[in-house]
């Protein structure tokens, strides 16, 4: 029982260029979201899924597209890399809704757009 | 929009120590959540307190939730230098979808 899994762990773009993360879980877990971790920013929540083939936009979803073609997995995907989009991503998932069960998170990737 | 503000922002203390974090709030709330981040590494799950209820208990661990203060706080007993981490808490709000919202955490050192 991997639970949370992201690849990759490091990545460092050139501006324009894009790239897609990947999130997968082994937990049968109907929710998915991305966030983003800022020094001093806590975290900001990108986009999330509550289904396979369902996706909504989070609090920062501006630059950024997601996919959920199967349950277990959740995209990120970046179309024209900014500087400002360097970050820590980090890939979560639950059982049910937001608000009534915890969200296992996977180790982050850390993504630097020069 | 960040919603907890975490106090303080850095703690030090040695082992043995108790440690104490607050977080304050702004609007209503479903429950709160305590995550704890090793540098790193992804959030952890702590505990989970509903609005309904005002003090829970988790082996060394102990959060408290004001509901007429809009405030939460964390106490760690008997601390370890294993607890050394960053501490968020996390508000699923009313009226918001119950979208988590974080904290900007508060970093615990503690030295042995």
């Amino acid at each position: 029982n991997a639970g949370v899994t992201q690849t990759p762990k490091f990545r460092v773009l050139k501006t324009g260029q894009s790239m897609t993360l990947l999130c997968a879980q082994d937990m049968n877990h109907e929710y998915m979201y991305w966030y983003r971790q800022d020094p001093g920013m806590g975290l900001r929540l990108i986009h999330y899924s509550v289904g396979e083939g369902t996706t909504a936009k989070g609090e920062v979803p501006d630059g950024y597209n997601v996919s959920r073609l199967k349950k277990q997995n959740f995209l990120l995907g970046l179309e024209s890399a900014a500087p400002s989009q360097t970050s820590v991503y980090f890939c979560a998932s639950s059982y049910a809704g937001f608000s009534y069960n915890e969200q296992f998170f996977g180790p982050g990737t850390r993504l630097t757009v020069l | 929009s960040q919603q907890g503000e975490e106090d303080p922002q850095a703690l030090s203390i040695q082992e043995g120590e108790n440690a104490t974090m607050n977080c304050s709030y702004k609007t209503s709330i479903n429950n709160l959540q305590w995550y704890r981040q090793n540098s790193g590494r992804g959030l952890v799950h702590l505990i989970l307190i509903r609005s309904n209820e005002r003090e829970k208990h988790s082996g060394r661990l102990r959060v408290t939730l004001d509901t007429s203060k809009k405030s939460s706080s964390l106490l760690i007993t008997a601390s370890r230098a294993a607890d050394t981490a960053s501490y968020f808490c996390a508000t699923a709000n009313l009226g918001q979808g119950g979208k988590l919202i974080f904290g900007q955490g508060t970093e615990l050192s503690v030295k042995p």
